[in-house]
């Protein structure tokens, strides 16, 4: 497609169940970039790949949260035993390449729920 | 650590009228620094950046910034404000790790006719 494509749009699920987010970026981008954005807040930064290497996952919240990009291309977030904490609306973004100086463009999130 | 702040939660204007949106960064050099905007249930799209050179910046939809090393400042404005501009600003930086992006807060804005 044009755009970076995430599924689910939303996802409820219950307090300690595991979800799965899935992130399709453009097509021959290299980077790509997964934040979390708390109503109300901006989006904070979680991870980022360049290719199918996870070369920062500085951002992530705990070792509940795990992220892959095996083929350099589709991109999964996961969260293990989810807490209330954890509902928020999750951004993938992907720039072209790892340069800073190339613009991110975002997808329009997975508003995740957790009752 | 570096941050960025945007002072305003929420601004209303009037169509047609202008428009100024603070932002200020905290950071020992020169950033990149950018602004977003979000429509409800949308990702956010790029409205324009700044990396060096001249500190008046133009972006898409009328926008622009200017850069203000001795404020580290990065306002947003827009001669006359469309109601199709209600949306969420965001002012982000980046370039100080790695290819992260700090977000500020963000700037709600409402348009009224």
């Amino acid at each position: 497609g044009a755009g970076v494509s995430q599924s689910p749009r939303y996802k409820v699920a219950k307090r300690g169940q595991d979800v799965a987010l899935r992130c399709d970026p453009i097509s021959g981008h290299v980077s790509l970039f997964w934040y979390q954005q708390a109503l109300g807040q901006g989006p904070e930064f979680l991870t980022y790949f360049q290719n199918e290497a996870q070369l920062d996952k500085s951002g992530l919240p705990s070792d509940r949260f795990f992220a892959e990009r095996p083929e350099g291309s589709v991109s999964t977030l996961k969260i293990q035993r989810t807490q209330q904490e954890d509902s928020a609306v999750y951004l993938c973004a992907s720039s072209r390449s790892g340069q800073i100086n190339q613009p991110q463009h975002f997808g329009d999130g997975t508003r995740l729920s957790i009752l | 650590a570096q941050s960025v702040t945007q002072p305003d939660i929420h601004i209303t204007v009037s169509e047609g009228a202008s428009l100024e949106l603070r932002c200020n960064y905290s950071y020992g050099a020169t950033p990149y620094l950018f602004w977003y905007v979000q429509s409800p249930g949308q990702g956010l799209q790029l409205l324009l950046k700044y990396f060096s050179g001249d500190t008046l910046v133009q972006g898409i939809k009328g926008f622009e910034a200017e850069f203000k090393r001795s404020q580290s400042s990065f306002n947003l404005r827009k001669p006359s404000v469309h109601w199709s501009d209600a949306a969420e600003y965001f002012c982000a930086v980046g370039g100080y790790t790695g290819n992260q992006f700090y977000f500020g807060t963000g700037t709600s804005l409402t348009v009224i006719p």
